[in-house]
């Protein structure tokens, strides 16, 4: 019974495909984020809905398309992939604006 | 706009040292502060938060925090460092607008 799940865990790709990464959350949490952390480990926000909305968009190529079917999934698109989009992405879910983040177990990309 | 700086990228400690590590805030409101964790290949998992009251803070792990707002410091402490402690550890503060904001994470070292 994890609480935020992400699939894959690893995706390996050549530059220029389009793939997807799915994220669930079981905890009823309003609002999911992405997280992307680079090689240097640092971890930045990506997007963020609230009940199925688009609350943040931080400054992501259009390539990046996030989908939230219901409050329980958040999916993210990656169109046209490039040898910079490798990295872990990490999909969380929280309660409200202020409450804690939850994180998903991450899903390390690799463009080859 | 929220910043978080850990000064220290690298600390190597004996186990059953004591063991603390730095963090500074920059926020201009009363500040919502977290402590993760992420082993190596593992998500992040929350030690420990601040949003009010006291502040020394017990997480899980016997891990403690300490806010201190004339320092803009949370600082995280351990007694007594077990082998499983070595991880990397991110402090993170968020705002009431969803976004948390990292640092650059602090890789601890376990040495026997």
């Amino acid at each position: 019974d994890t609480a935020v799940s992400q699939t894959p865990k690893y995706l390996v790709t050549q530059m220029g495909n389009d793939k997807s990464i799915k994220c669930e959350q079981n905890l009823g949490h309003d609002t999911m984020y992405w997280y992307k952390q680079d090689s240097k480990k640092f971890l930045k926000i990506m997007f963020s809905y609230n009940n199925k909305e688009l609350i943040i968009n931080e400054t992501v190529p259009n390539r990046f398309s996030p989908k939230s079917p219901d409050k329980a999934h958040l999916n993210l698109h990656i169109n046209s992939l490039e040898l910079g989009d490798s990295a872990v992405y990490f999909c969380a879910s929280s309660q409200g604006e202020s409450d804690t983040q939850y994180f998903g177990p991450g899903t390390r990309l690799t463009v080859l | 706009a929220q910043s978080v700086t850990q000064p220290d990228i690298h600390i190597t400690v004996s186990e059953g040292a004591s063991l603390e590590l730095r963090c500074n805030y920059s926020y201009g409101a009363t500040p919502y502060l977290f402590w993760y964790v992420q082993s190596p290949g593992q998500g992040l998992q929350l030690l420990l938060k601040y949003f009010s009251g006291d502040t020394l803070v017990q997480g899980i792990k016997g891990f403690e925090a300490e806010f201190k707002r004339s320092q803009s410091s949370f600082n995280l402490r351990k007694p007594s460092v077990h082998w499983s402690d070595a991880a990397e550890y991110f402090c993170a503060v968020g705002d009431n607008d969803y976004k948390l904001s990292f640092g650059a994470g602090t890789t601890v070292t376990v040495r026997a």
